[in-house]
C-alpha cells in the first residue's frame, strides 16, 4: 500500500478533460515538490510534471499539475488516446525516502 | 545527452543476492547536486524506489528493504550498483535507474529498465 494514494483508475472520452488526485501527507506532499510520470505500456517512466505545475520542454500544454496543502492533482484537457498509459504521482518524504503513488491507469473511450 | 543503462544477471534464484550495475553516458556520475538512483516494479504494479547514492557514497535506503539492500559507485567507471540480498519471488521486477537531486522525487532520465526474475 503505498503512502500517496491514487485512484487506481481513471477514463475520459477524446477532447475531455480529466484529472487524477493525489493525496499524501505533511511530511511529504506537504512540505515537498510533487512530480508526476507518465508510463506508456512497456517502457520506462518519463517525467510529466516537475516541482507541483511545470512542464519539461516538449510536454503539451494540455497537461498541467497542481497542489494544495498534502494533495495534488494532475489535469489532462483535450484527451487524446495517446495519453492512455498510467501516471504515478511522487514527493520526497522528510524521513528521506522517495515515495510514490499506486499509479492511475487512464483510459481513453 | 544523458543515458543510463541497466545490466545484469535476468534470473536469481532464491534466497541468493541480486546484482544489478547502471552505466551512466553523456555526463559525469560526480556531477555535484545529483543522486543515483534505483526504482522497481513488479509485474502489473507500481513504482517503488529502493534507495540512491551520491558520487562520494553517501547513501538513502527505502526503510522497507534497508535491511538487504546495499548501493555503491564506481566513478571510475560511471557506474552505479545494486546489491539486494536473500531475494524471493516479491522480489521479481523491472529494475531501473534513474538521476534525481538531492532530497528532490524528480527522476529524469531514467534507464529503459531490466526485468529481473526470481525462480529456481
Amino acid at each position: 500500500q503505498s503512502v500517496l494514494t491514487q485512484p487506481p483508475s481513471a477514463s475520459g472520452t477524446p477532447g475531455q478533460r480529466v484529472t487524477i488526485s493525489c493525496s499524501g501527507s505533511s511530511s511529504n506532499i506537504g512540505s515537498n515538490y510533487v512530480y508526476w510520470y507518465q508510463q506508456l505500456p512497456g517502457t520506462a517512466p518519463k517525467l510529466l510534471i516537475y516541482r507541483n505545475n511545470q512542464r519539461p520542454s516538449g510536454v503539451p500544454d494540455r497537461f498541467s499539475g497542481s497542489k494544495s496543502g498534502t494533495s495534488a492533482s494532475l489535469a489532462i484537457s483535450g484527451l487524446r488516446s495517446e495519453d492512455e498509459a498510467d501516471y504515478y504521482c511522487a514527493a520526497w518524504d522528510d524521513s528521506l525516502s522517495a515515495l510514490f503513488g499506486g499509479g492511475t491507469k487512464l483510459t481513453v473511450l | 545527452q544523458l543515458q543510463l543503462q541497466e545490466s545484469g544477471p535476468g534470473l536469481v534464484k532464491p534466497s541468493e543476492t541480486l546484482s544489478l550495475t547502471c552505466t551512466v553516458s553523456g555526463g559525469s556520475i560526480s556531477s555535484s547536486s545529483y543522486y543515483w538512483g534505483w526504482i522497481r516494479q513488479p509485474p502489473g504494479k507500481g513504482l517503488e524506489w529502493i534507495g540512491s547514492i551520491y558520487y562520494s557514497g553517501s547513501t538513502y535506503y527505502n526503510p522497507s528493504l534497508k535491511s538487504r539492500v546495499t548501493i555503491s559507485v564506481d566513478t571510475s567507471k560511471n557506474q552505479f550498483s545494486l546489491k539486494l540480498s536473500s531475494v524471493t519471488a516479491a522480489d521479481t521486477a523491472v529494475y531501473y535507474c534513474a538521476r534525481h537531486p538531492m532530497v528532490v522525487a524528480w527522476f529524469d532520465p531514467w534507464g529503459q529498465g531490466t526485468l529481473v526474475t526470481v525462480s529456481s
